[in-house]
């Protein structure tokens, strides 16, 4: 099993549609990430987590929400979809007692959630 | 400008080859720096952590060059599973880790 699980894998869905993308981890980590991906510009950040009570905006957090409803749990909410926010959608954790020098760490992502908003 | 710039490829080279990238950052503040592989269709995957005196593991070598903000990748004696896309990540003080566009290489039997 994997130690980082995204659900569901892929959701299509339409216009004006409330969406959650779910993430759970069994690797002990205490931060938690949210990136959204489209061709040609990377992996962007939407929400990140450094425990269960700090939640932080990313680069592109309009149109999204969060939830860290227990520290193996960070979900994404699109609460009216619109179509470009059709993208690959990763999550993925980092333990800070790991990230010495580097404050955030390595990352381990999650297998990704492919989304279509027709 | 972008944070972090690649050239998005794709590199097409031949089994054996050396093929090295490039990636340049914007922020002199930046402090770490790391490749990060990502197969199609799969997610990202730490290749390595990149130290200013420059390391290696195997083929692969990771430089970097403050004085230009730039960080390069070398793999020498390319193997058909190298084919991937190769990502340049900074981390920049306090936040969360910040990814190029990725550059994509395609090693031809």
């Amino acid at each position: 099993d994997a130690d980082v699980t995204q659900t569901p894998r892929n959701r299509i869905t339409k216009t004006g549609k409330r969406i959650m993308l779910e993430c759970s981890q069994t690797k002990g980590h205490d931060r938690m990430y949210w990136y959204r991906q489209d061709p040609g510009l990377g992996l962007r950040l939407i929400y990140y987590s450094f425990d269960v009570k700090d939640i932080n905006k990313g680069e592109i957090s309009d149109g999204y929400s969060v939830s860290r409803q227990a520290q193996a749990k960070f979900s994404l909410s699109l609460e009216s979809a619109i179509p470009n926010q059709t993208a690959l959608y990763f999550c993925a954790t980092s333990d800070s007692r790991l990230a010495g020098t580097n404050w955030a760490g390595e990352l381990f992502f999650g297998e990704g959630s492919r989304l279509t908003v027709l | 400008r972008k944070e972090v710039e690649q050239d998005p490829g794709p590199f097409n080279v031949p089994e054996g080859a050396t093929v090295a990238f490039n990636c340049t950052y914007s922020n002199s503040a930046s402090q770490s720096f790391f490749w990060y592989r990502q197969d199609c269709r799969k997610e990202p995957k730490l290749l390595m952590s990149v130290y200013s005196s420059g390391n290696e593991d195997g083929r692969f070598t990771a430089q970097l060059n403050r004085a230009s903000q730039y960080i390069s990748l070398l793999i020498r004696d390319s193997k058909l599973s190298d084919s991937a896309t190769y990502l340049c990540v900074v981390g920049t003080g306090r936040r969360a880790l910040t990814f190029g566009s990725g550059t994509r290489l395609q090693v031809q039997p």
